[in-house]
């Protein structure tokens, strides 16, 4: 089965300053790459998703990039703001099965 | 649009006892997914249904555990007997097809003392 890997599982920057969150994947066919933002007492938000035929993706201050032959993918915040502080979960599919990382806690200082 | 609907939010009960999560994914979705969350385990994958037939229970940690869809607007997720270990925040996901973005409810958190 697929196996992903998320860093790191904690990450603190100040406000304005921009945050990297990287996984790894372990099975080549996955080719669906979502990104999900949670906050306390909700559920995961969809925030942006990346396909295996594209290498970035960029909405407004969020973006992702993914290296195939690596099996790496990154999600970037740039500008951070308070509000972004949140657990972030990547996950990598292949079509019927969602794997997810543990998640890395986001805190944005003001 | 509404999106997916949970109930209840919260769940207390004790252990031994049946436990029935409730699910209304979004309107003309045709995939669902119950997720199991722990701070051990994250994010767990129990079962997901298709067009209302279930096609991947291997999640599904043990036999007290039953999933169904009795219609493409309403899902259970069964515990019976519930168990401590059962503790955890339960969610409910559904997408247009089995490929596509998964939409999350808010979860429903159960305890079971």
């Amino acid at each position: 089965g697929e196996n992903v890997e998320q860093h790191p599982s904690t990450l603190s920057v100040q406000e304005g300053d921009s945050a990297v969150i990287k996984c790894t994947y372990s099975d080549s066919a996955s080719n669906y790459f979502p990104w999900y933002k949670q906050e306390l007492g909700k559920g995961p938000q969809l925030i942006i998703d990346i396909r295996s035929n594209v290498g970035e993706k960029k909405d407004q201050r969020i973006a992702v990039t993914l290296n195939k032959t690596a099996k790496h993918f990154s999600l970037h915040i740039t500008e951070t703001q308070p509000e972004d502080s949140a657990v972030y979960f990547c996950a990598a599919s292949k079509g019927n099965q969602f794997y997810f990382g543990t998640g890395t806690s986001l805190t944005v200082i003001p | 649009d509404a999106g997916v609907i949970q109930s209840p939010r919260h769940e207390v009960t004790e252990m031994g006892q049946e436990v029935t999560l409730r699910c209304k994914p979004i309107s003309g979705h045709n995939s669902l997914f119950w997720y199991r969350q722990t701070m051990m385990r994250g994010l767990e994958l129990l079962i997901y249904f298709n067009n209302n037939v279930p096609i991947d229970d291997s999640g599904m940690p043990e036999d007290r555990f039953s999933a169904k869809m009795p219609n493409a607007s309403f899902s259970t997720l069964k515990i019976q007997p519930s168990e401590p270990r059962d503790s955890a925040v339960y969610f409910c996901a559904s997408s247009r097809d089995r490929a596509y973005e998964q939409y999350f409810g808010p979860g429903t958190r159960l305890t079971v003392t």
